[in-house]
């Protein structure tokens, strides 16, 4: 059981909008960490594609933001296209157990 | 291009021993925090560890203290894990990754990652 809950798994059809929710706690996101959002395509690097709840690295696609309010975050990745296909993971510190922790990952399927 | 690549993995027994390397290039390995996150078959990603830039200040998940130890060499600009006492459940890719701070959040996120290297403890 993660300390960051995600949806196991998430769906859209190419060009619609997809949100992945992750929900935390006092001891983490409500704590006021940062949160941070991973795109991991099976056999691969992860990749940062949203850091500090809202701040995309250069070279992501502005299709993908994120947002974060009181104990949850969220990411949202518009005009999907067959190539956000992949597992998406949340990123967290959390104080009480003085760990970094991930969320369990969410699969996106595009249809 | 800032580049990771990890080396090391294998077949291990349990309670046998591993050491795993991490090559970095392309930045200034010397002032970054750097980090080893794995991912057991069929689960989620796992933070296993973090280092200071000079080596000083040390981090682990509960399950892996007293068992791993995160080391690195700046001037050869690598990063290393000694896994004693392995188990079945230590079973993983094993991902190196640079622990970058934002200034102007006042945060680290691990930004640039390399892409594993597979760890199977089994008899």
């Amino acid at each position: 059981q993660s300390v960051l809950t995600q949806p196991p798994s998430v769906s859209g059809a190419p060009g619609q909008r997809v949100t992945i929710s992750c929900t935390g706690s006092s001891s983490n996101i409500g704590a006021g960490s940062a949160v941070h959002w991973y795109q991991h395509p099976p056999g691969t690097a992860p990749k940062l594609v949203i850091h500090g709840n809202n701040n995309r690295p250069s070279g992501v696609p502005d299709r993908f933001s994120g947002s974060k309010s009181g104990t949850s975050a969220s990411l949202a990745i518009t005009g999907l296209q067959a190539e956000d296909e992949a597992d998406y993971y949340c990123l967290a510190l959390d104080i009480s157990l003085m760990s970094w922790v991930f969320g369990g990952g969410t699969k996106l399927t595009v249809l | 291009e800032v580049q990771l690549v990890e080396s090391g993995g294998g077949l291990v027994q349990p309670g046998g021993s591993l050491r795993l390397s991490c090559a970095a290039s392309g930045f200034t390995f010397s002032s970054y925090w750097m980090s080893w996150v794995r991912q057991a078959p069929g689960k989620g990603l796992e933070w296993v560890a973090n280092i200071k830039p000079d080596g000083s200040e040390r981090y682990y998940v509960d399950s892996v203290k007293g068992r791993f130890t995160i080391s690195r060499d700046n001037v050869k600009s690598s990063l290393y894990v000694q896994m004693n006492s392995l188990r079945a459940e230590d079973t993983a890719v094993y991902f190196c990754a640079r622990f970058y701070y934002y200034a102007s959040g006042s945060y680290y996120s691990m930004d640039v990652w390399g892409k594993g290297t597979t760890v199977t403890v089994s008899s």
